[in-house]
């Protein structure tokens, strides 16, 4: 199976920072890479796949990159209703698995 | 727009069974992939299963092979997981989830609002 190791685990931001948060896959994934964010007692939201393709509705402050095995997901301008988990996943094979997750507090 | 509603969670005894409902709305149900992904209390995303949007094939994640039936009904617009020789380490909340595409892709861009089964005696 695929290990997807994220970090930081959680980080303290404000409102306005530029937030980076890692992803690094066991194997080369070829880019299938998604990011969910999570709310708290909320389902998860799909922000993002193919490491950079925007989900409809997301805010173009949010952007991912990375290949092989390194991804990342960058948020240019923290905003207050991006206080939440973030979660990676990979896609490239069958177990899909997921980050251990990013808390993203104040 | 896209709807899923799953249904069935509840406290359940070690060892003993329970049925997952998904319910889905708002698109062409047959023609997409669809998952199962769990949350245990605190802890992070775990993804379950898969079944092809014909039912064709499927897929389960190691922990719970043998043990858990991803199923579908096509006319029903209704996805299910047959949970059986439940353990305590299957409490979670279980999202019924859409894959991009017909079940290959294994992303998921729609997810329910999750049912909470708690194993416990």
């Amino acid at each position: 199976d695929i290990q997807m190791t994220q970090s930081p685990s959680s980080l303290s931001a404000s409102v306005g920072d530029r937030v980076t948060i890692t992803c690094r896959a066991s194997q080369d994934i070829s880019g299938w890479i998604g990011w969910f964010q999570q709310k708290p007692e909320k389902a998860p939201k799909s922000l993002m796949y193919a490491t950079s393709r925007l989900e409809s509705g997301v805010p173009s402050r949010f952007s991912g990159s990375g290949s092989g095995t390194h991804f990342t997901l960058t948020i240019s301008s923290l905003q207050p209703e991006d206080f939440a988990t973030y979660y990676c996943q990979q896609y490239s094979t069958y177990p899909v698995t997921f980050g251990g997750g990013t808390k993203v507090e104040i | 727009q896209v709807h899923l509603v799953e249904s069935g969670g509840g406290v359940v005894q070690p060892g003993r069974s329970l049925r997952l409902s998904c319910a889905a709305s708002g698109f062409i149900f047959s023609n997409y992939g669809m998952h199962w992904v769990r949350q245990p209390p605190g802890k992070g995303l775990e993804w379950v299963a898969v079944m092809w949007y014909d039912g064709s094939t499927e897929y389960y994640v190691d922990s719970v092979k043998g043990r858990f039936t991803i199923s579908r009904d096509n006319s029903k617009n209704t996805l299910y997981l047959q949970m059986n020789s439940l353990r305590a380490e299957d409490t979670a909340v279980y999202y019924c989830a859409r894959d991009w595409d017909k079940g290959q892709s294994g992303y998921f861009n729609y997810w329910g609002q999750g049912a909470l089964v708690a194993v416990s005696s």
